[in-house]
């Protein structure tokens, strides 16, 4: 099982907070990301980061913010969130230059 | 860039009969097509995948097929059970790129 840990896994905000998911690590991966999903549908990518200080958009625009300030740490922050946001965040993490990637266990948010 | 087509979106077999899904993808240079199966409520898991380099591999009752010229790539699963019953989305991407995902395909499996 793949070492890939998300917080918080289930969280209900109100519109208009600011939400940070929290995303590590512990493979000593370089490379890590962020799918959208909702339940059973596709999966959309919205960021990833070759490393440290590495931050791309993904296929899907979003209005999430990340930052990759530690190898092992990927966080993803709504500044402030709606209820469109309402969905499942995965992240997941590969080796640089192999593109087997392992998800984390998701982090269920729904905006009310 | 990459796109990936899978079919069916959705199937329905009964308990020990196989179950196939065919993904078709874009890019030539595409060399690396994984399989993952999503059980409900829970992450994407690898289940099989292949390379470029090889054209079947099997793991007990899944195995994955690969035609490069006609650029498709097929899970193939025999005596299926209950338990297999879960949304399976294939993969492809190049070296250097980016996993691009099918948009899944929902098995169920009726006793």
């Amino acid at each position: 099982e793949a070492d890939i840990y998300q917080t918080p896994r289930y969280l209900v905000i109100g519109t208009g907070k600011k939400i940070t998911l929290e995303c590590s690590q512990t493979m000593g991966h370089d490379k890590m990301y962020w799918y959208q999903q909702d339940p059973g549908m596709e999966l959309h990518l919205i960021h990833y980061s070759y490393g440290v200080n590495s931050t791309e958009k993904g296929d899907l625009s979003s209005e999430s913010t990340v930052s990759r300030i530690r190898t092992e740490h990927f966080p993803l922050t709504l500044e402030s969130a709606r209820p469109s946001h309402t969905s499942q965040y995965l992240c997941a993490s590969s080796e640089l230059g192999r593109n087997t990637i392992y998800f984390g266990e998701g982090s269920w948010l729904t905006v009310v | 860039g990459e796109n990936v087509e899978q079919h069916p979106s959705t199937l329905s077999v009964q308990e020990g009969d196989s179950a196939v899904i065919k993904c078709t993808y874009s890019d030539s240079a595409s060399n690396y097509f994984p399989w993952y199966k999503q059980e409900l409520g829970k992450r994407p898991q690898l289940i099989i995948d292949i390379r470029s380099n090889v054209g079947e591999k099997k793991d007990q009752r899944i195995a994955v097929t690969l035609n490069k010229t006609a650029k498709h790539f097929s899970l193939h699963i025999t005596e299926t059970q209950p338990e297999d019953s879960a949304v399976y989305f294939c993969a492809a991407s190049h070296s250097q790129g980016n996993l691009i995902f099918g948009k899944g395909t929902k098995l169920s499996v009726k006793p």
